[in-house]
């Protein structure tokens, strides 16, 4: 099915350990994102790649990096992980501007840091 | 900067009528109004871009008056299945990054 696929759905980290989200879409977007969702609240955007090649910092990227590999794949990684990373991190693409459908998110990865 | 959306809560009674309201300070290309589910990733609703335009889809429709920077999600003859928490993201006319608001939380009870 086309979409937004997120790898991996759980992981648990110690503090100080690194790792990478992955997340690849095949609907040929232009623009791909990623969020960070905490327990009862909104979604806050990390970083942003309008295409391949370009990224753009969002409201929270202190902690992390991002690599938009190609079109298709976009991967946020966190290099010494802290418990106040521990979020749900959900991945978005959409064409540039939203229309006409607006934007696709991946299912999420729920990341836990002890 | 991050739209502000109200209320921040709403509880309703099944066939019950609502309103979320969502506004920038900036001038805005595009709002986009998703729902998500309890445990669930959002899901794009719809989008209105600059211009004014109404749009909707069965009992659930939106507005956007560029020049006040706000749009509002009507939802009419609420249903069950509307329960959920509602976002507004915004795209403004210098970039194309989709912000969020925080969300209404919005229960339908039978």
């Amino acid at each position: 099915n086309a979409g937004v696929t997120q790898t991996p759905k759980f992981q648990v980290l110690k503090t100080g350990q690194s790792m990478t989200l992955q997340c690849a879409q095949d609907m040929n977007h232009n623009s791909m994102y990623w969020y960070r969702q905490d327990p009862g609240m909104g979604l806050r955007l990390i970083y942003y790649s309008a295409s391949e090649g370009t990224t753009d910092k969002g409201e929270v990227p202190n902690g992390y990096n991002v690599s938009r590999l190609n079109k298709r794949e976009f991967s946020l990684r966190l290099e010494s992980a802290a418990p106040s990373q521990t979020s749900v991190y959900f991945c978005a693409s959409e064409q540039e501007g939203g229309m006409p459908h607006g934007g696709t998110f991946g299912s999420g990865t729920r990341l836990t840091v002890v | 900067q991050q739209p502000v959306q109200s209320p921040q809560a709403v509880i309703l009674r099944e066939g019950e009528d609502a309103v979320i309201n969502c506004s920038s300070s900036k001038a805005l290309y595009s709002v986009h109004w998703y729902r998500q589910k309890h445990g669930e990733a959002p899901v794009f609703l719809m989008i209105l871009l600059k211009g004014g335009e109404q749009k909707g889809h069965d009992k659930i429709s939106a507005s956007f008056n560029e020049k006040k920077q706000q749009s509002s999600l009507y939802l009419t003859a609420s249903q069950l299945s509307y329960s959920g928490t509602y976002f507004c993201g915004t795209e403004t006319d210098s970039s194309y990054k989709l912000i969020f608001g925080s969300g209404t939380r919005l229960l339908v009870r039978p």
